[in-house]
Order: structure tokens, then C-alpha cells, then sequence
């Protein structure tokens, strides 16, 4: 159980393209979903916190009008990056989570911005 | 503000020789603390959650435990499937984030 399908697994593409990457929990409906950042060889950051149906909560620093999320419905969030520069390129990680239950994690999408 | 620092950055072990990840954390109210466990190129695969201190908890070759300050996974015997890259993280009281430490890296020898 607590399945989490996170699409596309890899994108590469030009300068100045928008990219939209899917989160999806399978097997559960998770009340909030979470979006994260991680560079090589370091931690996952925080980018933004969602939940159903209303506006997602933005970490410091990052974006909102650059990396916009929506969360359509229990079971999944989106988050497109707009106008993606190569500064932009890394691996994006979706979680969900349900309750109290620990968040369970897709498995990233690696984007690559020439 | 809410800190969590692994050691050691990396670690490299012939199989069947034990040894721990350390995770030190500061929190403002711990409302858990977690372990993963991350393969290259893949999302983190939960592994434990502790709650409070003095508390243990075990799945197969893996030992977690939780004092005041810090956490410990205990590999006993390691296996080269156990390389992997082992994050831990906190969640605090006061709201639903994680905050992760940057991980050990585990390389297991035949």
C-alpha cells in the first residue's frame, strides 16, 4: 500500500519550455501532497506544501509564479515549471501523505533544461 | 530553527560488518522523526518512524533508536543490497513539513 506514481521519470528539453510533472497516490487518498528539490550528492528541500482544492503554501525563496502547483483532487498535484532555464534543471520529488501516516514518495522526475 | 545533520557523509563497509548512521536534530516539539532510504535516481522508500525518546524500532538487518538529541540506524551484518543513501528527517509539532538531513552514503563490499 501507499503507492505514489510520479510522471514523467525524465525530461529534457530547450530553454524557455514549460514542464508539467504529475504526483499521483495510487492505492490512497492523501490529504496533503508535498513537492521537493534535489541537487546531486544533497537533501531533499522543500519547495511547496498542497492540499486539495486550495492554494499551495510556497517555501521562502522559491517561486510561486515559476513552479505553479495544482491540486486538482485527493489524489493528485501537479506542478508545472514555466519558462524553464537550465539553472532550473534537477530532480523533482512529489510525496504524499495521509493523516498521520508518514509521507510516502514518488520516484522523481530528473529535468534536464539545455 | 529546525536542524538535522547526518554522519557521516559517507560510509563504506565490507559485508557483514556492522556499524551505525548518526542523525543529530533539533526541533522545536519533535512530532516525529523518520528514516528512508533512497537508491540512485529513485524517491526515498520510508523505513521507520520514532516518536519519542527510548524508542526502538527494527526490520530486518536495520535497528532504529531515538534519544533527546539524536537517532541511530544500526545495520548489523550488511549486505551489498543495503547500499543506498539513508536520509532522516524531523517533523515538528507545529506543522506537517520534514526537514531532511543530507544523507549517508552506505556502500556495502562483497
Amino acid at each position: 500500500g501507499a503507492v505514489v506514481s510520479q510522471h514523467p521519470s525524465r525530461v529534457i528539453c530547450k530553454s524557455g519550455t514549460s514542464v508539467k510533472i504529475e504526483c499521483r497516490s495510487l492505492d490512497f487518498q492523501a490529504t496533503t501532497m508535498f513537492w521537493y528539490r534535489q541537487f546531486p550528492k544533497q537533501s531533499l528541500m522543500l519547495m511547496a506544501t498542497s492540499n486539495e482544492g486550495s492554494k499551495a503554501t510556497y517555501e521562502q525563496g522559491v517561486e510561486k509564479d515559476k513552479f505553479l502547483i495544482n491540486h486538482a483532487s485527493l489524489t493528485l498535484s501537479t506542478l508545472t515549471v514555466t519558462s524553464a532555464h537550465p539553472e532550473d534543471s534537477s530532480f523533482y520529488i512529489c510525496s504524499a501523505e495521509k493523516g498521520d501516516q508518514p509521507q510516502h514518495f514518488g520516484d522523481g522526475t530528473r529535468l534536464s533544461i539545455l | 530553527e529546525d536542524q538535522v545533520t547526518q554522519s557521516p557523509e559517507a560510509l563504506r563497509l565490507q559485508e557483514g560488518e556492522s556499524s551505525s548512521l548518526n542523525c543529530s536534530y533539533t526541533v522545536s516539539g519533535l512530532r516525529g522523526l523518520f528514516w528512508y532510504r533512497q537508491d540512485p535516481g529513485k524517491g526515498p522508500e520510508f523505513l521507520f518512524t520514532l516518536y519519542s525518546a527510548g524508542e526502538e524500532k527494527e526490520k530486518e538487518r536495520l535497528k532504529a533508536t531515538l534519544t533527546k538529541k539524536e537517532s541511530f540506524l544500526h545495520i548489523t551484518a550488511p549486505k551489498p543490497e543495503d547500499s543506498a543513501t539513508y536520509l532522516c528527517a524531523v517533523q515538528a509539532v507545529y506543522n506537517n513539513d520534514m526537514r531532511f538531513g543530507a544523507g549517508t552514503r552506505l556502500t556495502v563490499k562483497p
